[in-house]
C-alpha cells in the first residue's frame, strides 16, 4: 500500500520566515509533485520532479523552491514566507516515467502565515 | 496556458439520484485523464481514469466517459448514497510531460 507522509497537518508561521515542508513517499516512486489547493481554484501545480536532484517549476512557482537529494523526500520551501502563500499544500507521486500512472497524494499541511 | 474547466462547482442530489460532472479540456494531445474524489479533511483519491483510446470506463457505480472530439470527459455516478458527498476533481495528463492540470472541483452534497 503506497504511503505518503507530510512532516505536518498544520503549520503557523511568521510573515518573512523561511518554512519547510516535507514530504516522504515508500514505494519508490520516480515522480514527486507539489500542489497548492485554494477554495474554488482547485489544486495548481507548484514544482515536480521526475528524478533525484531533477526539477521542473509548475504553474506557479514564483515564491516556492524544491529540493529531492534522495528519491524517497521531496521538500518544499518557502524562502520568505508572505501572507499570500496561507494555503493547503498537497504532495503526491507517482511511479512511473510515463507518467500516466496514478498519482498518491499525502494528507496535507494547513499553512497559515500571519 | 492549457486548462481544463469543470462544472457544476456545487451539485445537490437526493439519496438513489444520479449525478454527473463534466470537464472540458484544452490540450487536444492528452491521453489521460483521472477522477479523484476528497472527502472533508482527507487528500484526494482516485476514484476511477480513462485513457483516450476508449470511450467509456465503469466501475460499480460509477462510470466516465470520454468525447476526444469535443475535448469533454464527464463522471457518472448512479444511485447515490450519503458517502458520496465529497468534492471531485478531474484533471488532463499533459502531453508529453507529466504535469497534470486540474478541474477547480465540484462539491457533491447527497441528500438523506
Amino acid at each position: 500500500d503506497v504511503k505518503v507522509t507530510q512532516s505536518s497537518r498544520y503549520l503557523v508561521k511568521r510573515t518573512g520566515e523561511k518554512v519547510f515542508l516535507e514530504c516522504v513517499q515508500d514505494m519508490d516512486h520516480e515522480n514527486m509533485f507539489w500542489y497548492r489547493q485554494d477554495p474554488g481554484l482547485g489544486l495548481r501545480l507548484i514544482y515536480f520532479s521526475y528524478d533525484v536532484k531533477m526539477k521542473e517549476k509548475g504553474d506557479i512557482p514564483e515564491g516556492y523552491s524544491v529540493s529531492r537529494e534522495k528519491k524517497e523526500r521531496f521538500s518544499l520551501i518557502l524562502e520568505s514566507a508572505s501572507t499570500n502563500q496561507t494555503s493547503m499544500y498537497l504532495c503526491a507521486s507517482s511511479m512511473s516515467r510515463a507518467g500516466t500512472d496514478t498519482q498518491y497524494f499525502g494528507p496535507g499541511t494547513r499553512l497559515t502565515v500571519l | 496556458g492549457e486548462n481544463v474547466e469543470q462544472h457544476p462547482s456545487t451539485l445537490s442530489v437526493q439519496e438513489g439520484d444520479s449525478a454527473v460532472i463534466k470537464c472540458t479540456y484544452s490540450d487536444s494531445a492528452s491521453n489521460y485523464f483521472p477522477w479523484y474524489k476528497q472527502e472533508l479533511g482527507k487528500r484526494p483519491q482516485l476514484i476511477i481514469d480513462i485513457r483516450s483510446n476508449v470511450g467509456e470506463k465503469k466501475d460499480q457505480r460509477i462510470a466516465v466517459t470520454l468525447n476526444k472530439t469535443a475535448k469533454h470527459f464527464s463522471l457518472h455516478i448512479t444511485e447515490t448514497q450519503p458517502e458520496d458527498s465529497a468534492v471531485y476533481f478531474c484533471a488532463a495528463l499533459l502531453s508529453g510531460t507529466y504535469k497534470y492540470i486540474f478541474g477547480t472541483g465540484t462539491r457533491l452534497k447527497v441528500l438523506a
